[in-house]
């Protein structure tokens, strides 16, 4: 089974602190997401990745950045937390192959951060 | 830019009554339409992937086709354990277009 984990479910932090979310997947996936899931906003992608120390913006990268130093891990930093980043992270992992089973997205248990 | 709409938003069934849940979807080339389940608190679990219009993929009772523009996931005689978000999401096709875009997903609450 493929596993994703994330560092902590839920997180508080105060405006300003620099943040760090963590994500590891154990199965060799290529591809790895990071998400925020807000309330009649669906999840959007932050960033992605599609190999070490590689990335890509996605949709809302403004104020996040990531960072990829081994295959199974991908970080997303919050450089100055601020209250309308309060919100679901989701990481996801792919193995990344086209037109099958690889292309599917798993995700982890999610980190619920809250920004005072 | 792709889009993807699901309705309705939130659905509540008596456990046994059978409905079906809509994804409709604009996009450039589709390369695979997804479906996950989410339960609160969670994170989307996979359930089916669909890549052509006439694909149909089965699991317990849940089932998913495929159309040109939209896709629509079948449950029949749900039981209270199939509550949760089901979440769409499309991929376009191309290379390097790794990116899925969601829906905001159907709420659904079977009561027994």
């Amino acid at each position: 089974d493929v596993k994703v984990t994330q560092s902590s479910r839920y997180l508080v932090k105060r405006t300003g602190e620099k943040v760090f979310l963590e994500c590891v997947q154990d199965m060799d996936h290529e591809n790895m997401f990071w998400y925020r899931q807000d309330p009649g906003l669906g999840l959007r992608l932050i960033y992605f990745s599609y190999d070490v120390k590689m990335k890509e913006k996605g949709d809302i990268p403004e104020g996040y950045s990531v960072s990829r130093e081994k295959k199974e891990r991908f970080s997303l930093i919050l450089e100055s937390a601020s209250t309308n980043q309060t919100s679901m992270y989701l990481c996801a992992s792919s193995f990344g192959l086209a037109g099958g089973p690889g292309e599917t997205q798993y995700f982890g248990p999610g980190t619920r951060l809250l920004v005072l | 830019e792709d889009q993807v709409t699901q309705s309705p938003e939130a659905l509540r069934l008596q456990e046994g009554e059978s409905s079906s849940l809509n994804c409709s979807y604009t996009v450039s080339g589709l390369r695979g339409l997804f479906w996950y389940r989410q339960d609160p608190g969670k994170g989307p679990e996979f359930l089916f992937t669909l890549y052509s219009a006439g694909e149909e993929k089965e699991k317990e009772r849940l089932k998913a086709t495929l159309t040109k523009k939209e896709s629509f996931l079948h449950i029949t005689a749900p039981k209270p354990e199939d509550s949760a978000t089901y979440l769409c999401a499309v991929r376009r096709g191309g290379f390097g277009n790794e990116k899925l875009t969601f829906g905001t997903g159907t709420r659904l609450t079977i009561i027994p």
